[in-house]
């Protein structure tokens, strides 16, 4: 079970917006930064967001995120098919002293 | 531009120890500002972090708690590479291993991935 709560999957239409929460606790997600990443099958997992709201380099501003507490969100507008993965969120946990990450949420574009 | 180059034994037999390494190139694994990490994801446990190895003047290990009896990350300057050594592996050590960089502009997060090893273990 993984510290980090996200729900299993959303879906949504092509152009339309989807949010992916990411729930954690004071011990981590209330006191780290949050990274995302962006998961196709047979392939290693792909950073999206650092320092909770940053985008790396390439990454489209179609991908934004937020923390508010000991929660922290994605946002993906503008969907495409091509959009289509799993999502995961991640972070230091001070109580654990490792970095932890989210379940993943499966994203379908209908 | 970096790039992490993986490589070890796909399978493991039960009670041995699983032993994968990983190349850089375009880094250094003694670089003072970069951690270098070992990730696993499978179906039943997701993704987990088993530890990192970075150098502040000196060497640097951090392990997940969960695996500190059992896990070894070490390096090699003169190949420059790192090691993930996890002895007495179960069944349960069966997942996807990966190898990432954890880089000085964004601290607590993965932006370089190995290319990821699939290992099992089984008799």
């Amino acid at each position: 079970q993984s510290v980090l709560t996200q729900p299993p999957s959303v879906s949504a239409a092509p152009g339309q917006k989807v949010t992916i929460s990411c729930s954690g606790s004071s011990s981590d997600i209330g006191n780290y930064y949050v990274s995302w990443y962006q998961q196709f099958p047979g392939t290693a997992p792909k950073l999206l967001i650092y320092l909770t709201n940053k985008r790396p380099s390439g990454i489209p501003d179609r991908f934004s995120a937020s923390k508010s507490g000991t929660s922290a969100t994605l946002d993906i507008t503008g969907l495409q098919t091509g959009d289509e993965a799993d999502y995961y969120c991640g972070t230091w946990d001070s109580s654990l002293s490792v970095q932890v990450f989210g379940g993943g949420t499966k994203l379908t574009v209908l | 531009q970096v790039q992490l180059q993986q490589s070890g034994p796909g399978l493991v037999k039960p009670s041995q120890t699983l032993s994968l390494t990983c190349a850089i190139s375009g880094d250094s694994v003694s670089s003072n500002t970069a951690a270098w990490s070992w990730i696993r994801q499978s179906p039943s446990r997701g993704l987990e972090w088993l530890g990192r190895t970075y150098y502040r003047s000196k060497w640097f290990n951090d392990y997940a708690v969960s695996l500190r009896s059992r896990v070894t990350i070490n390096q090699d300057t003169s190949k420059n590479q790192f090691s993930l050594h996890l002895n007495s592996v179960t069944p349960e050590d069966t997942a996807v291993y990966y190898c990432a960089r954890d880089p000085p502009w964004a601290l607590g997060s993965f932006d370089i991935w190995g290319q990821g090893t699939t290992v099992t273990v089984s008799s």
